[in-house]
């Protein structure tokens, strides 16, 4: 069984300043780890990913995310905020194999400030 | 350009009647998935198909229908046993490799009255 947390439905920041969206998951076995981004009536558009092959992840619009074991924690940050970042940021989780199914988080949706 | 379509984009329709909501990808992905969007509580997973002719049934099926008979179409039925049908609906693929993402379209919105 697998699933995800994601602390703070609502996140509010100021542009330019560090963007810290949390994810907490729970997997029985070694998990790859997603993060999708939301804007309004679209679908999801994949952020970044985890799959092992490093703990610190490297996204897109200046996004990156670090796997912690210890943790099993996968938290999504970038170090200055833009309004265009505003939308809804989902965490997902999914198990190995290719039949294993994604579980997503409730989200948390991001307002950037002037 | 690759990627997966949904169509309508907006959806009306009276209670009591079934509704198709269609699903293209040209991705060649084995795999195709139907989640339902709710507000505040995130993607759940209708139905999903790994590959032709075979589908599963995901986290709440209950009052949905879905056909595989091509690789590239995967359609979900809503029929007038669902309780409430009102939602966003996201149809996504994904390759058969492991540690693949899914791919998402834009989204049905229905709405039932």
């Amino acid at each position: 069984a697998q699933s995800v947390t994601q602390l703070g439905s609502h996140v509010s920041v100021s542009e330019g300043a560090l963007v810290l969206l949390r994810c907490n998951y729970s997997s029985s076995v070694p998990p790859y780890l997603f993060w999708y981004v939301q804007y309004p009536n679209q679908g999801l558009q994949l952020l970044l990913k985890y799959t092992s092959a490093a703990t610190l992840v490297k996204g897109i619009n200046g996004f990156e995310a670090e796997f912690k074991k210890s943790e099993t924690s996968f938290h999504l940050t970038k170090p200055s905020a833009h309004m265009s970042d505003a939308a809804e940021y989902f965490c997902a989780v999914s198990g190995a194999g290719t039949a294993s199914k994604l579980t997503f988080g409730t989200g948390t949706r991001l307002q950037v400030t002037l | 350009d690759g990627g997966i379509t949904q169509s309508p984009k907006y959806l009306f329709r009276k209670e009591g009647q079934n509704v198709t909501l269609s699903c293209e990808q040209n991705l060649n992905h084995d795999a195709m998935y139907w989640y339902r969007q709710d507000p505040g509580q995130g993607l759940r997973l209708i139905y999903y198909s790994q590959i032709v002719n075979d589908f599963q049934k995901g986290d709440i099926a209950e009052g949905y229908s879905v056909s595989r008979e091509k690789k590239e179409s995967f359609p979900l039925t809503v029929t007038s046993a669902q309780k409430n049908p009102t939602a966003f609906y996201l149809c996504a693929s994904r390759s058969d490799s492991q540690n693949s993402p899914l791919h998402f379209g834009n989204g049905t919105r229905l709405t039932v009255t």
